[in-house]
């Protein structure tokens, strides 16, 4: 079955960069069919969709993050990446790494459900 | 950006009870792309409900989602223990994809 795990550091600095990364397993990010997304939730909070890659490279990010993200993918590992740059305390949250349904509509290929989702990494911003 | 709204914030209910999960979006949710989610306490979410009303592939049958343009419901028939969690909606219609607040299924 399809397996995601996310890892990296769970304590970042303020003003600095968070960089995590996503492991798959039981399926291939070279495939056709899916987008590779990130989501995140602070401690008792909602969910957040912060962008998604595909295969190709082809990235598109949540405006909230206002030019902060940046998401890559590794086909040779099969693994897809999150940097977030100049991180504050609201920033702290558990991120999610989960593959995304491709829908096609009228405006091309778009990010559908989330299905699965990796087990969560906790990120906490503290100097 | 479409603001999903879940109501309630807590659902207190008995196993064997019915539950009823209501997810009310500010504009029309384009083509019923509307998907629930099931999540356990340090657990991540896991997808129910695709499309506003298909279930998920291994999901009990007791979860059923109804509803269109801005008004959805999540129905558990009859609650199982494992039932009791919390149940986010989500929106895939517009950019960016958006997440209801919540709703927390508890005895």
């Amino acid at each position: 079955q399809v397996q995601l795990r996310a890892s990296g550091p769970g304590l970042v600095k303020p003003s600095q960069t968070l960089s995590l990364t996503c492991t798959v397993s039981g399926a291939s990010v070279s495939s056709a069919s899916y987008f590779w997304s990130w989501i995140r939730q602070p401690a008792g909070k909602g969910l957040e969709w912060i962008g998604r890659v595909y295969t190709s490279g082809n990235t598109n990010y949540n405006p909230s993050f206002k030019g902060r993200v940046t998401m890559s993918v590794d086909t040779s590992k099969d693994q897809f990446s999150l940097k977030l740059t100049s991180v504050t305390a609201t920033d702290t949250a558990v991120y999610y790494c989960a593959r995304a349904t491709m829908l096609t509509t009228v405006r091309g290929y778009e990010v559908g459900w989330f299905d699965p989702w990796g087990q969560g990494t906790l990120v906490t911003v503290s100097s | 950006e479409i603001v999903l709204t879940q109501s309630p914030g807590t659902l207190a209910l008995s196993p064997g009870e019915r539950a009823t999960l209501s997810c009310r979006a500010s504009q029309t949710v384009t083509s019923r792309y509307l998907a629930w989610y099931q999540q356990k306490s340090g657990q991540a979410p896991r997808l129910l409900i695709y499309g506003a009303s298909s279930r998920a592939a291994g999901i009990p049958d007791r979860f059923s989602g109804s509803g269109s343009g801005t008004d959805f419901t999540l129905t558990i028939s009859r609650l199982e223990p494992e039932d009791f969690a919390v149940y986010y909606c989500q929106q895939y219609g517009s950019s960016p994809r958006t997440f209801g607040q919540g709703t927390k299924v508890e005895i």
